[in-house]
């Protein structure tokens, strides 16, 4: 069972454009919700991250919003470069149970010159 | 910032053999580190949570008698992948959680080829 649904799937944006990426989920246990950034054959890298007491965190090009009441929370990048291009993964976590990450299923950006 | 290193980064081996691969957290301790599978272009599936001194907690459907998790300090935990077959080929991926920033940090994944 898919605990964090992410879209979309996959992204074309222009350089200079800003890229959206979306998540939503169902357990409000939910405490934690970090983006990572991942390059072919290489770990995951961690973002920007945003707990639920915030509605809105940035750092550089990259904002994170949060909707508490709609379960949702989004990826924005602005300013998208072709350096940008990745699949990016959002997920949630729950203090309580563990701190195990919950992934969503990744969107592959690709960022155009 | 916080580093997680992951050895080796790539494996073969035969099947029927054991594969051993390491996961540190270099500077900061680590009493919960995490253990993921990836197959290509998908997402990360969580295998087991390995806490340092205690028994790994592991996921639905993941054999503990063939990925065995070992956490005998706070900044080492090791995945045994033990009578390696060809379908336990993938990138596996650690994680490490720094409690002093309450943060989750990734190693850099190590890709197990078994031939």
């Amino acid at each position: 069972q898919q605990q964090v649904k992410q879209s979309p799937q996959s992204l074309i944006v222009q350089k200079g454009g800003i890229s959206i990426i979306n998540c939503a989920y169902e357990n409000t246990a939910f405490d934690y919700f970090p983006w990572y950034q991942q390059f072919p054959g290489k770990g995951p890298a961690l973002l920007i991250a945003i707990r639920p007491d915030v509605s809105e965190k940035k750092e550089g090009r990259f904002t994170i919003s949060f909707n508490k009441s709609a379960k949702q929370f989004s990826l924005h990048i602005m300013d998208s470069q072709p350096g940008d291009s990745a699949t990016y993964f959002c997920a949630a976590s729950n203090s309580n149970s563990g701190y195990a990450l919950n992934f969503g299923k990744g969107t592959s950006l690709l960022v155009t010159p | 910032g916080a580093v997680v290193s992951q050895h080796p980064s790539w494996v073969i081996c035969k099947s029927g053999t054991s594969v051993k691969i390491e996961c540190r957290s270099l500077d900061f301790q680590a009493t919960t580190m995490f253990w993921y599978r990836q197959f290509p272009k998908q997402s990360l599936m969580l295998m087991a949570t390995s806490n340092e001194g205690s028994k790994a907690t592991y996921e639905q459907g993941v054999e503990k008698d063939k990925f065995l998790i070992n956490h005998a300090s706070l900044t080492l935990s090791t995945l045994t992948v033990t009578s390696a077959h060809p379908e336990d080929s993938s990138f596996y991926i650690c994680s490490a959680r720094d409690r002093s920033v309450h943060t989750i940090y990734f190693g850099e994944g190590s890709w197990l080829t078994v031939v």
